[in-house]
C-alpha cells in the first residue's frame, strides 16, 4: 500500500521569507511524487513533479522541490513566500505499479502574512 | 488543449434524494477518469476510477456509485442520498497509458444533503 504524510496541518511564514511544506511518502517500487495546490471552493491544481532524474525540480509560481530517496521525502520550497501563495497544499504519492492511482496526503494550509 | 467540465457547482439535497454529478473531458482519448472526496477541506479520499468505458473500479464501499457510459464522461450516482454523502466532490482525469502524469482536475461539486 502507499501513503502521503504530511506531518503539518498548517504552515505561517511572512511574505519575502522562504517556506517549506513537508512530506513523506512510502511506496512500492519507484516513487512518482506530486505536489497540487487548492484555492477556496476550487479543484487542485498541478505544481510540480517528480520522476526521475535531478532531485530538485522546478514548477509553477517559483516553487519547486526537493526529492530525497533515503528520507522517503518530497518538501514543497520557495525562496521568497507571496501572500498570493496563501493556499491548501497536497502531496499526492503513486507507485510505478499501481496503474495511475494516486495517494493524497491531507493537506497543508499555507497562510503568508504580508 | 485539454478541458474538463464537472456540474453543477453547487447542490442542496433532501436525505433520501437521488444523486447525479457528471463531468465531461475534452481534447484528449481514453483517459483514466476519477472521482474523488474531500471532506471538510482537507484530504482527498478516491471513490471510483475507471481505465475505460464500462470499466470502474471502487475504492470505498458506500452508498455511491459511479458509471462511464462514454470514454469522455463519468457519472457519479447514488439512488438515496445520506446525510454522510455531503462533501466536496471532485472528478479528475489523467493519460490512460502514462503511470506518471499528473492529475486534471474539475472545479468540483459542493453537496449538501439536508
Amino acid at each position: 500500500a502507499q501513503s502521503v504524510a504530511q506531518p503539518e496541518d498548517q504552515v505561517n511564514v511572512a511574505e519575502g521569507n522562504p517556506l517549506t511544506v513537508k512530506c513523506t511518502y512510502s511506496v512500492s517500487g519507484n516513487p512518482y511524487l506530486f505536489w497540487y495546490v487548492q484555492y477556496p471552493n476550487r479543484g487542485l491544481q498541478f505544481l510540480l513533479k517528480y520522476i526521475t532524474g535531478d532531485n530538485l525540480v522546478k514548477g509553477s509560481y517559483g516553487f519547486e522541490a526537493e526529492f530525497n530517496k533515503s528520507q522517503t521525502s518530497f518538501h514543497l520550497k520557495k525562496p521568497s513566500a507571496l501572500v498570493s501563495d496563501s493556499a491548501l497544499y497536497f502531496c499526492a504519492v503513486r507507485g510505478n505499479t499501481n496503474a495511475g492511482k494516486s495517494t493524497f496526503g491531507d493537506g497543508t494550509t499555507l497562510t503568508v502574512k504580508p | 488543449s485539454q478541458t474538463i467540465h464537472q456540474w453543477p457547482a453547487t447542490l442542496v439535497q433532501p436525505v433520501g434524494s437521488p444523486l447525479s454529478l457528471e463531468c465531461t473531458v475534452e481534447g484528449t482519448s481514453n483517459p483514466n477518469l476519477y472521482w474523488y472526496r474531500q471532506a471538510a477541506g482537507r484530504g482527498l479520499q478516491l471513490l471510483f476510477y475507471s481505465v475505460g468505458i464500462g470499466q470502474i473500479s471502487s475504492e470505498v464501499p458506500q452508498n455511491l456509485s459511479a458509471s462511464r457510459p462514454q470514454d469522455r464522461q463519468f457519472i457519479l450516482s447514488s439512488k438515496k442520498l445520506l446525510l454522510s454523502d455531503s462533501g466536496f466532490y471532485l472528478c479528475a482525469w489523467s493519460l490512460w497509458d502514462r503511470t506518471n502524469t499528473e492529475a486534471f482536475f474539475g472545479q468540483g461539486t459542493r453537496l449538501t444533503v439536508v
